[in-house]
């Protein structure tokens, strides 16, 4: 077990919807990362948090979008949802930036039928 | 962009065999990960990098970095069958902390 959180752990939804998959960090942890998982895509960095504020931005796309609440956990909300988005989403944490170990969380797994 | 390598992309080894598991990566950087996948889990991390020549051991792994080659390697020693999984090395761009994940490597250990 990492200490890290995310739910829901399965979620099924149609297209054009919108879910929000939450994240809690380890505790003491300051960053938070969001990474999508496909057998098309491979791993992707979507986007990274630390203390509130984005920190660095990968392939996420516009109809993605983030945040990190002053408790540090985090929320990535997808909407306007298509067949494509279906994956694993992990969130992890590490104590300040890409320096220092990331920590995973068990994911959630996305499908949009 | 920053592009990440991972050689070979398969990998079954016989118990007690030694391998290595290469990652290059296109631009400058000084911060690679090398982490672990189980079918159908998550990711668990087995090394960070962070500097030229850093090299690091667990059990009957060790990774390596060399910044200048833009190479880093993943050494099995004498394979176990605990061992079988995926595994990922990713890099940190040096320019904007985005990090990019190579394509990974599956790794099966054969009694």
């Amino acid at each position: 077990d990492s200490g890290v959180t995310q739910t829901p752990k399965h979620l099924i939804t149609a297209t054009g919807q919108r879910v929000t998959l939450r994240c809690s960090p380890r505790s003491g942890d300051l960053s938070v990362y969001w990474y999508q998982q496909s057998l098309d895509q491979g791993l992707q960095f979507l986007i990274q948090y630390y203390n509130g504020e984005e920190r660095a931005k990968g392939n996420i796309l516009e109809r993605f979008s983030a945040q990190q609440f002053p408790d540090l956990h985090s929320e990535l909300n997808l909407s306007s949802l298509e067949l494509g988005d279906s994956a694993l989403y992990f969130c992890a944490s590490s104590v300040i930036g890409t320096s220092s170990e990331q920590y995973f969380g068990p994911g959630t797994r996305l499908t949009v039928t | 962009e920053l592009k990440v390598e991972q050689n070979p992309l398969f990998l079954s080894m016989q118990e007690g065999k030694n391998y290595t598991i290469y990652c290059n990566y296109s631009t400058t950087s000084d911060r690679l990960y090398w982490y672990r996948q189980d079918p159908g889990k998550s990711l668990e991390s087995l090394f960070v990098l962070l500097s030229n020549g850093a090299v690091k051991q667990e059990g009957r792994l060790m990774a390596s970095l060399d910044t200048k080659a833009r190479l880093s390697t993943l050494h099995i020693t004498a394979a176990v069958h605990d061992l079988s999984a995926t595994y990922f090395c990713a890099v940190v761009d040096f320019g904007n902390e985005k990090l990019t994940f190579g394509t990974g490597t599956r790794l099966t250990i054969i009694p």
